[in-house]
């Protein structure tokens, strides 16, 4: 089993670029997370969807942008890249139970 | 809002020593999870327990241990004859189950943890 599969795994851009960064769960979970993780700063979370169609804000919204048009599937978008923007990015999602499954990070550079 | 405090933001202590590791949470929602991870060098993030909020009992894993106090917002994890292998950044978090912040996990700072040989 896949799990949680997260695209790309490296990247590096330049200001102002667009990018996708893909995360696909294969358990049918209803709940799916994106983090950012920063030193000293532990994981924030950017956005979150409790199910196929919505999506909601977490703690650091702002320069993302997300879409969950099939439930396996939660996008996150940058429209315009910044430097601020360079870290790891990590997917989760979440059974009924409770439990996390994380994907193993997507480490993104903006020069 | 909810939200989540590691005090400790990093603890240094030798090979068999015991640790505790401080987590204090906020939130305004009687129904919650709280969990602990785990994250070694290699980067990923490794489950250690789940807790709901209406379980106050106390767990024992092994050498992990973790004390859930409701009257003081606290779910404390505390390595016994802590070893090399423990070095890692520990994560507690918070999801609430029901309210406006339903399903918004949240996580703390962490605290990186280094034992010593």
């Amino acid at each position: 089993n896949a799990g949680v599969t997260q695209t790309p795994k490296f990247r590096v851009l330049k200001t102002g670029q667009s990018m996708t960064l893909l995360c696909a769960q294969d358990m049918n979970h209803e709940y799916m997370y994106w983090y950012r993780q920063d030193p000293g700063m532990g994981l924030r979370l950017i956005h979150y969807s409790v199910g196929e169609g919505t999506t909601a804000k977490g703690e650091v919204p702002d320069g993302y942008n997300v879409s969950r048009l099939k439930k396996q599937n939660f996008l996150l978008g940058l429209e315009s890249a910044a430097p601020s923007q360079t870290s790891v990015y990590f997917c989760a999602s979440r059974d009924r139970a409770g439990e996390l499954f994380f994907g193993e990070g997507s480490r993104l550079t903006v020069l | 809002a909810q939200k989540v405090t590691q005090a400790q933001t990093e603890i240094s202590v030798v090979e068999k020593e015991d640790v505790t590791l401080d987590c204090v949470y906020e939130t305004r929602d009687t129904t919650y999870y709280l969990f602990w991870y785990k994250q070694p060098p290699s980067g990923e993030l490794v489950f250690l327990i789940r807790r709901n909020s209406f379980d106050e009992q106390n767990e024992i894993s092994g050498r992990y241990s973790w004390n859930f106090q409701k009257s003081t917002s606290s779910f404390n994890f505390t390595i016994t004859a802590s070893q090399v292998v423990d070095s890692a950044v520990y994560f507690c978090a918070l999801i609430p189950w029901g309210g406006t912040s339903y399903g918004k996990l949240t996580f703390g700072q962490g605290t990186i943890l280094t034992v010593h040989p």
